[in-house]
């Protein structure tokens, strides 16, 4: 049962150019969303998340979109730079069958190339 | 920067050995949580911790799990008899309140069971 799905398990991209990473959900009772960035030997550090109520949230070089009707959402970063490198992941929470959860994204890597 | 620790950062253990992965999170949280990462897949909840009980746990957290808050530091996820499959990475992480969105996140154990 995949929640939060990342389709794309990679992402190469040209330093200095934009970063797209997608996101889907397919529980509507998640009103919070969040991206995480994990380097290689690091737990997953919070980046950026929108709340339901908002349509984008930007913070920098981050941008997070919500897309509520399409249950989709993605996080734009521009200009990548090749610290950007690592994996991403998508994760929504929300109080699902009488709990409050946070579930994840398969993740996706992205890799700046300079 | 507040952080959450975990030792020990890399254990190999045989088959049917019990294992002990031991966090220290943030001091002022209250709530606990450990996920787990199997190689080249998503970050899975195992359970969650509060007022020094299971506040809730995922499917994958049967009888061979268990956590415990021994003293007012550390906080430990006991496996009796390690599988094949239980190699992954495991994270631990904390937040301050129930409900909060933002966990922060240890850098993990890494469990390799031969």
């Amino acid at each position: 049962d995949q929640q939060v799905k990342q389709n794309s398990p990679s992402l190469s991209v040209q330093e200095g150019r934009i970063s797209i990473l997608n996101c889907d959900y397919t529980n509507s009772m998640f009103d919070y969303f969040l991206w995480y960035k994990k380097y290689p030997a690091e737990g997953p550090t919070f980046l950026i998340s929108i709340s339901s109520i908002k349509d984008k949230n930007e913070d920098g070089r981050f941008t997070v979109f919500l897309n509520k009707s399409a249950k989709h959402l993605s996080l734009h970063i521009v200009p990548s730079q090749p610290g950007d490198s690592a994996v991403y992941f998508c994760a929504a929470s929300g109080w699902v069958q009488g709990a409050q959860k946070l579930v994840f994204g398969q993740g996706t890597r992205l890799t700046i190339n300079p | 920067e507040p952080e959450v620790t975990q030792t020990p950062s890399h254990q190999v253990t045989q088959m049917g050995q019990e294992v002990i992965l031991r966090c220290v999170p943030i001091s002022n949280h209250l709530y606990f949580y450990w996920y787990r990462q199997i190689l080249g897949q998503k970050v899975e909840f195992l359970v969650s911790f509060y007022n020094n009980e299971i506040s809730e746990k995922s499917e994958i957290f049967d009888d061979q799990f268990s956590v415990e808050r021994p003293d007012g530091s550390n906080f430990t996820l006991k496996i009796r008899s390690t599988k094949l499959e239980d190699s992954a990475m495991y994270f631990c992480a904390s937040t301050p309140r129930g409900g909060a969105n933002v966990l922060t996140f240890g850098a993990g154990s890494r469990l390799t069971v031969l």
